[in-house]
């Protein structure tokens, strides 16, 4: 098994651009999750999606949108990006009865 | 809401040395709690956990029992190795239907030969 699948590893964007952060998991787990790691501040919650079709708001959602089409995918679209989204982005993934979170190797993303 | 506070870092020690980080958390039920260790250029990994009142977590030397009466979850370990140095944090899972993590800020540690 792969786990959680991020790409790309790194990125650098200009202000204004797009793009989408992809994220996989093979583990056909339902619940997936979107965190941003700002230096100092610990991991902060984008989005969240407790299965296929499914998503909310986490605690800092605004300037991102999600989609969860199938229970595998579930990739975190920036759409005006800003220098603020200057982050570290991990997708995590966990099972229904499982408490414990998987965790993708993460996408360093600079908005210059 | 539900939050975790834990020692802000960085925690630098010599090899062979005791380390503890503190976390403290609050919330308006028994949540679960959780260790996680990020290395290096890596993703988060769980180190421990903790699922009710008394319960302690054990993995790799780590330890860290659940405290109700003042609601912490203290890390600990006896002797620390150079391979220790990396980020820890600290987390607990709301009590909601949804079960999102709630994170501490980290702590880095950082062992010296």
């Amino acid at each position: 098994n792969a786990g959680v699948t991020q790409t790309p590893k790194f990125r650098i964007l200009k202000i204004g651009q797009s793009m989408t952060l992809q994220c996989a998991q093979d583990m056909n787990h339902n619940y997936m999750y979107w965190y941003r790691q700002d230096p100092g501040m610990g991991l902060k919650l984008i989005y969240y999606s407790v299965g296929a079709g499914i998503t909310d708001k986490g605690e800092v959602p605004n300037g991102y949108n999600v989609s969860r089409s199938t229970t595998e995918d579930f990739p975190l679209r920036l759409e005006l990006a800003a220098p603020s989204q200057t982050s570290v982005y991990f997708c995590a993934s966990r099972g229904t009865e499982n408490e414990k979170l998987f965790f993708g190797s993460g996408t360093q993303l600079s908005v210059l | 809401g539900d939050s975790v506070t834990q020692m802000e870092g960085p925690v630098t020690l010599s090899e062979e040395a005791f380390l503890t980080i503190n976390c403290t958390y609050t919330a308006t039920g028994y949540p679960s709690l959780f260790w996680y260790v990020q290395y290096p250029g890596e993703g988060l990994q769980l180190l421990l956990k903790a699922t009710k009142a008394d319960d302690k977590g054990s993995n790799k030397g780590f330890e860290a029992t659940y405290r109700k009466e003042t609601t912490s979850f203290h890390l600990e370990k006896g002797s620390v190795q150079v391979s220790d140095s990396a980020v820890y944090f600290c987390a607990l899972r709301d009590t909601d239907s949804w079960g999102k993590l709630q994170f501490g800020a980290g702590t880095q540690v950082v062992v010296t030969p």
